[in-house]
């Protein structure tokens, strides 16, 4: 069974501080996607990484794909109140061309202060 | 461009009821999704159509839910009947191919409890 072990859980930092989630895995994703869930709604995707040793930057999101596709890392810089929410990490199993079902961690629910 | 949409947003009913949920997926997106989150799990998978055909429905947790897209476009999840460990939100999503993968957007979700 793919697991993702998604740390830590919860965080909860003041307004101007850096942060790291992680997103770790014994198994091998063709790719793997970061959500951001708020109370009520659904997932909202943030970005999709493919290839292994990735890095894509979204404002001040910086998200990597590690070499071997088993891990990876949300990395927020000067955080603000309206990152606040739960962030998830997402494994594709199978094929990319397959359209194939995602392997979620359990989320890291992010509190920022001001 | 409009969302994947939902049906109910929330359900509450007795105990070997049966319920149907419904999933509208975006326009044009072929394959569709069905996640559930119990209470303190992660999401998981439970199945996936590709139009109207069954891809995989590896994570369906037993025969009591049937879930059906005819036609390719709106999808269906029926419980029938419920239990109470069926309680949970249910989640819809489609994906498009953007750069050579496969991007899931997700619904708001189903909650539903069973009591």
């Amino acid at each position: 069974t793919q697991l993702l072990e998604q740390s830590p859980q919860f965080l909860s930092i003041q307004e101007g501080e850096n942060l790291t989630v992680y997103c770790n895995s014994s198994s091998v994703f063709s790719s793997l996607q970061w959500y951001r869930q708020e109370p009520g709604e659904g997932p909202v995707l943030l970005v999709t990484v493919v290839t292994g040793g990735e890095v894509k930057k979204l404002k001040r999101l910086t998200f990597q794909f590690g070499d071997a596709r088993k891990d990876s890392s949300l990395h927020i810089t000067a955080a603000q109140p309206g990152d606040t929410g739960l962030y998830l990490c997402a494994g594709g199993v199978g094929t990319n061309q397959a359209g194939t079902a995602l392997i979620f961690g359990k989320g890291t629910t992010l509190s920022v202060s001001s | 461009e409009a969302g994947v949409t939902q049906f109910p947003s929330h359900s509450v009913i007795e105990k070997g009821q049966t319920v149907t949920l419904r999933c509208d997926p975006i326009s044009g997106h072929d394959n569709l999704y069905w996640y559930r989150r119990v209470m303190g799990k992660e999401i998981k998978f439970l199945l996936h159509f590709v139009k109207e055909s069954k891809q995989d429905e590896s994570g369906m947790p037993n025969n009591r839910f049937l879930a059906e897209r005819t036609g390719g476009t709106y999808s269906t999840l029926k419980v029938q009947p419920a239990e109470l460990e069926d309680s949970g939100v249910y989640f819809c999503a489609s994906s498009r191919i953007r750069q050579g993968v496969y991007e899931q957007y997700f619904g708001p979700g189903t909650r539903l409890t069973v009591t």
